[in-house]
């Protein structure tokens, strides 16, 4: 089946410009992700949702990110006023797992490639 | 601060060597364990996990990590790599009903053939 999805796949900004990132999930997974890549670093945590609700935006790093899932399947990561310090790979992921349910495998998007110049 | 470490960041080895790669975390209680492999050009997959049970734990392409709950650790093994594992490797640990993954670095494997 569909894995999941995520586009642009690569994006150039200017600084000062904002952006939006989407995410697609696998069809019927309830929790969605989003992480933060730098160059040569591990995923770190940006933000959590299960269905519509943000239950965890502690990654965030600024006022400047923002995140939502409307309907509780598609998602859009927003950076605004984009800086330099803002250029990374964006992961989405997504799990099938209730917050809370002992099994959390999420499984990982190819990322969004953002470059601000 | 509560993290998660590779101590490896790159490995060169040959083909038909043993590989080792080295994770430990510093987390208490309840967590599950996860290694994500990427293949260049591709995105994280997951390559074997650990929730409870058996500490010793096999996943996919010959790859297995022993869960060692005394020293912290959940070291990946492999006991002859092929040119085809040549991958950034994730080390990730998720506390039990916590929302977030935390990963370590990564180590980059290159294995020459």
């Amino acid at each position: 089946g569909a894995g999941v999805s995520q586009s642009p796949r690569y994006k150039v900004a200017k600084r000062g410009q904002d952006v939006a990132l989407r995410c697609d999930p696998i069809s019927g997974h309830v929790s969605l992700f989003w992480y933060q890549q730098a160059l040569g670093q591990g995923p770190e945590f940006l933000t959590y949702f299960q269905n519509e609700a943000q239950l965890d935006k502690s990654g965030l790093p600024s006022d400047r990110f923002f995140a939502e899932r409307p309907e509780g399947s598609v998602s859009t990561l927003k950076i605004q006023r984009t800086q330099q310090e803002d250029s990374a790979v964006y992961l989405c992921a997504s799990s099938l797992a209730l917050a809370g349910a002992p099994v959390k495998t999420q499984y990982f998007g190819p990322g969004t490639r953002l470059l601000v110049l | 601060a509560q993290s998660v470490s590779q101590h490896n960041h790159h490995v060169i080895l040959s083909e038909a060597a043993s590989l080792e790669l080295g994770c430990n975390y510093s987390y208490g209680g309840t967590v599950n364990l996860f290694w994500y492999v990427q293949y260049p050009g591709q995105h994280l997959q997951l390559l074997l996990k650990y929730f409870s049970g058996d500490p010793l734990v096999k996943g996919i392409k010959g790859f297995e990590a022993e869960f060692i709950k005394s020293k912290f650790s959940f070291n990946l093994r492999k006991p002859s790599v092929q040119w085809s594992d040549t991958a950034e490797y994730f080390c990730a640990v998720n506390r039990d009903n916590n929302n977030d993954m935390r990963f370590g670095a990564g180590t980059r494997l290159t294995v020459k053939p």
